[in-house]
């Protein structure tokens, strides 16, 4: 099955600093790949996606980069604000198969005003 | 419908006690998925319901285990015999389609 690796699993920066958060992945039929924000006590959300025929996507402040060859996907933070502070998930599926997301093990970032 | 929610938002039961979560997913998703979360791990796959048929079970979900969507709509999970090991956030979320994941608030059991 999937293994979705994710790192670092805590990072702080300063407000208006950027934050990169990496994750690699094991299955090459994987296609989807989400990022998850959860803040404390409450659901994770969706912030951005990306699938496997781009290689980069951006919302704002926010943008995904996948590299299909490495396997390897990342989320960019700019200009980061206290409110951006929460645990990150990263996550991959493939969209022909199995239904399932495969989660990696969370980024909990916090950022210092 | 605001989302998926989830009922009780907190459960603690002593081990060895049966429990039973409920999940109401968004009211057009027809797609609906139970994950298990621990303290500082990512979700965890569990089940997956598509209308009211089961299609997929991961190995994380032993006999002691059972989910049901009986008419297409909300879901059950109950977890009979639990174990201090049970003990961790249990996710729902739903989807039409492969589109619009969207996760319920969970409910946090803790085995005593």
């Amino acid at each position: 099955g999937e293994n979705v690796e994710q790192h670092p699993s805590t990072l702080s920066v300063q407000e208006g600093d950027s934050a990169v958060i990496k994750c690699t992945y094991s299955d090459s039929a994987s296609n989807y790949f989400p990022w998850y924000k959860q803040e404390l006590g409450k659901r994770p959300q969706l912030i951005i996606d990306i699938r496997s025929n781009v290689g980069e996507k951006k919302d704002q402040r926010i943008a995904v980069t996948l590299n299909k060859t490495a396997k390897h996907f990342s989320l960019h933070i700019t200009e980061t604000q206290p409110e951006d502070s929460a645990v990150y998930f990263c996550a991959a599926r493939d969209d022909t198969g199995a239904n399932n997301l495969f989660f990696g093990t969370g980024t909990r970032l916090t950022v210092i005003p | 419908d605001t989302g998926v929610s989830q009922d009780p938002r907190h459960k603690i039961t002593k081990r060895g006690q049966n429990v039973t979560f409920r999940c109401d997913p968004i009211s057009e998703h027809n797609r609906l998925y139970w994950y298990r979360q621990t303290l500082g791990q990512g979700p965890e796959f569990l089940t997956y319901f598509q209308n009211e048929a089961q299609l997929e079970k991961s190995r994380l979900l032993s006999d002691r285990f059972s989910a049901e969507r009986p008419k297409g709509s909300f879901s059950t999970l109950e977890i009979q015999r639990t174990e201090q090991g049970d003990s961790a956030m249990y996710l729902c979320a739903s989807s039409l389609g492969r589109n619009g994941y969207t996760f319920g608030s969970g409910t946090r059991l803790t085995v005593v």
